[in-house]
């Protein structure tokens, strides 16, 4: 599967614990998204990354969400000391960069459950 | 802020009938508008986008500047279009995606 591949596909935890997440986007392409989204609602922005550098933070990544992609490939989600409000599915996407604007390319999701 | 609203949750009609899913959306600049779709199982997928101004599926969309709208449109529903489908937009300038909540769509035989 050449597709964009999310790890784990499913993550239950316990309030306060820290969890991360992990996204291989198609090989070729230089931009990463990270989006959230909730029961009943549509994917939500969280951040962008272009090769390695993260270009653009939605005021919703609180502090205790951080990402990284550290050699501008695969990307790590951490959300630190999870609450019951993180239950969300975590959507992965890349894109090629360029002018035009290109279709986001999404992977499978990581669902967690914070009990 | 840029939104973008589906005003039906849930819509339902017959096969070989027309359908209709509402978008709308509020931004002042010229947006870049999507539709995407995500069948049972399966990820989200692009459907269509406005700049490309085609059909897929059977579906069109026409983007309407003086609404604000950008409805999506069959004109005989099959029962292979049940889904889940979202409408979104992308502002000039920047890379992300504001989705509107989705409208479930489900093709009775």
């Amino acid at each position: 599967d050449t597709g964009v591949s999310q790890n784990p596909r499913h993550k239950i935890t316990k309030r306060g614990q820290n969890v991360t997440f992990r996204c291989d986007p198609i090989s070729e392409h230089n931009r990463l998204y990270w989006y959230r989204q909730t029961l009943g609602q549509g994917p939500e922005f969280l951040t962008y990354f272009q090769n390695e550098a993260q270009l653009e933070k939605s005021r919703l990544l609180s502090d205790r969400f951080s990402a990284e992609r550290p050699k501008g490939s695969f990307s790590t989600l951490e959300i630190q000391r999870t609450e019951q409000g993180d239950s969300a599915m975590y959507l992965c996407a890349s894109s090629p960069a360029g002018v035009a604007t290109y279709e986001q390319y999404f992977g499978p999701g990581t669902r967690l459950t914070v009990t | 802020a840029q939104r973008v609203t589906q005003p039906e949750k849930l819509l339902s009609v017959f096969k070989g009938a027309p359908v209709e899913l509402k978008c709308n959306y509020s931004y002042s600049g010229s947006p870049e508008l999507f539709w995407y779709v995500q069948y049972s199982r399966q990820r989200l997928q692009l459907l269509l986008r406005h700049i490309s101004r085609e059909s897929i599926k059977g579906f069109t969309a026409d983007l309407n500047k003086g609404e604000t709208s950008f409805h999506l449109k069959k004109p005989f529903a099959q029962e292979e279009d049940s889904a889940m489908y979202y409408c979104a937009l992308q502002v000039w300038g920047a890379q992300k995606l504001v989705f509107g909540q989705g409208t479930r769509l489900t093709i009775n035989p």
